[in-house]
């Protein structure tokens, strides 16, 4: 069974820049997560998809953050303009279903600079 | 709100030797509990997990026993190998809200040397 697949592994922008993140979840999950992981810091829940709706963006700074999960399956995560504070590793990760003991599979994750 | 606390790292041990990464939560139901291990260059990947008290997970040679009493689910392994060597997280996932967001500590960096 294919993991989660994310693309770029890697990307360096200038600030204000603009940048996206795809991911493709596992085959048949309904649920899919963004985290950013902050180096030296836990992952933290920017957006959570079920199929195509969004459950919880509540941590995702809308003024320069946006995603999308078009048709249920890929997604895209944008930074448009990017800050500094930005840099972070995005991971993200997915699903079955989306109860508490439904276990989260992750990608690699794509590692953003911003300078 | 919901957090895990884990011990402070980084934490450095010879092959073979004992190991326990202390990890206990605040939640606002009864969570489900992970740990999820982070090797050089690669995603987070579940280690183990428990979703109710007493439960004990296990995996790989590693455990960690749900404590309701104490709110915590500590990471022990009784001889630890180079290859262990990795960042583990602790995680909760509580029912009690809309979705099941998992929240993690910050983790814990492990180096084993040979």
């Amino acid at each position: 069974e294919a993991g989660v697949a994310q693309s770029p592994r890697y990307k360096i922008i200038e600030k204000r820049q603009s940048v996206a993140f795809w991911c493709n979840p596992i085959s048949g999950h309904a649920t899919l997560y963004w985290y950013q992981q902050i180096l030296g810091q836990g992952p933290k829940l920017l957006i959570q998809f079920q199929n195509n709706g969004v459950v919880d963006d509540s941590q995702l700074p809308k003024d320069r953050f946006s995603a999308e999960r078009l048709k249920g399956v890929d997604s895209t995560l944008k930074i448009q303009p990017a800050k500094l504070e930005d840099s972070a590793v995005y991971l993200c990760a997915s699903s079955a279903g989306s109860i508490s003991t439904d276990t989260q599979y992750f990608g690699p994750g794509t590692r953003l600079t911003v300078l | 709100g919901n957090s895990v606390t884990q011990m402070e790292g980084p934490v450095t041990l010879s092959e073979e030797a004992f190991l326990t990464i202390n990890c206990t939560y605040t939640a606002t139901g009864y969570p489900s509990l992970f740990w999820y291990v982070q090797y050089p260059g690669e995603g987070l990947q579940l280690l183990l997990k428990a979703t109710k008290a007493d439960d004990k997970g296990s995996n790989k040679g590693f455990e960690a026993t749900y404590r309701k009493e104490t709110t915590s689910f500590h990471l022990e392994k009784g001889s630890v190998q180079v290859s262990d060597s990795a960042v583990y997280f602790c995680a909760l996932s509580d029912p009690g809200g809309s979705n099941y967001k998992l929240t993690f500590g910050k983790g814990t960096l492990l180096t084993v040397n040979p």
